[in-house]
């Protein structure tokens, strides 16, 4: 079963370091989402992406987090000069739009982020 | 006043219980409904996904939305210890040919005693 992978799944860092975070989506899915969860919340969106082009961003993906998905597979989600407020964890999710038809949005497993 | 406001928990029941759980929402142009199941430490899963008002049923699971009253509800039947996670509404006002963002309640936690 190849579901959504994240990578990787629990990352510690010191704060002002750079972090990565990977997302394999379900093949062949077209859309994938970036979304945050803190504790006690529910998640959060923060970005998606069509193909390759990113067509929305949320205002919580401030000018310290960047994400790609090059060649509309494989998706990176990097946050520069971590703050002790993006411990979280990063859900990536991915679906398949075919028209106006298809709106199941599968999660992957979560990258767990602790700022120290 | 959040966008979806879901009960708060967590919630405790017996085996074999009736669990109902509930979300309510400010904005009406929320037409797809969801609940999502998560397990301590994982992603979400989908349980149930439901288009405008209506009922619909999947084993024990039932969902309800009533658009009218911006209510929708999660019925679980014969309630299991493997049952025992957290419970999250989702919704989205779009759907999939444009952007299907979902806005998710704050979730419940459920455990279910043997």
């Amino acid at each position: 079963d190849t579901g959504v992978s994240q990578d990787p799944r629990h990352k510690i860092t010191k704060r002002g370091q750079n972090v990565t975070f990977r997302c394999d989506p379900i093949s062949e899915h077209n859309r994938l989402y970036w979304y945050r969860q803190t504790l006690g919340q529910g998640p959060e969106f923060l970005t998606y992406f069509q193909n390759e082009a990113q067509l929305e961003k949320s205002r919580l993906l401030s000018d310290r987090f960047s994400a790609e998905r090059p060649k509309g597979s494989f998706s990176t989600l990097e946050i520069q000069r971590t703050e002790q407020g993006d411990s979280a964890m990063y859900l990536c999710a991915s679906s398949l739009v075919v028209g106006l038809s298809g709106n199941t949005i599968y999660f992957g497993e979560g990258s767990w982020l602790t700022v120290v | 006043q959040k966008e979806v406001e879901q009960d708060p928990g967590p919630l405790s029941v017996p085996e074999g219980a009736i669990v109902s759980l509930n979300c309510t929402y400010s904005n009406s142009a929320f037409q797809y409904f969801m609940w999502y199941r998560q397990y301590s430490r994982k992603g979400p899963e989908l349980l149930m996904y439901t288009y405008s008002s209506g009922n619909k049923e999947d084993g024990r699971f039932t969902a309800q939305v009533d658009k009218s009253s911006k209510y929708i509800s999660l019925f679980i039947r014969d309630s299991q210890p493997s049952d025992s996670a957290t419970y999250l509404c989702a919704m989205s006002s779009l759907g999939a040919g444009a952007n299907s963002k979902l806005t998710f309640g704050k979730g419940i936690t459920l455990s279910v005693r043997p």
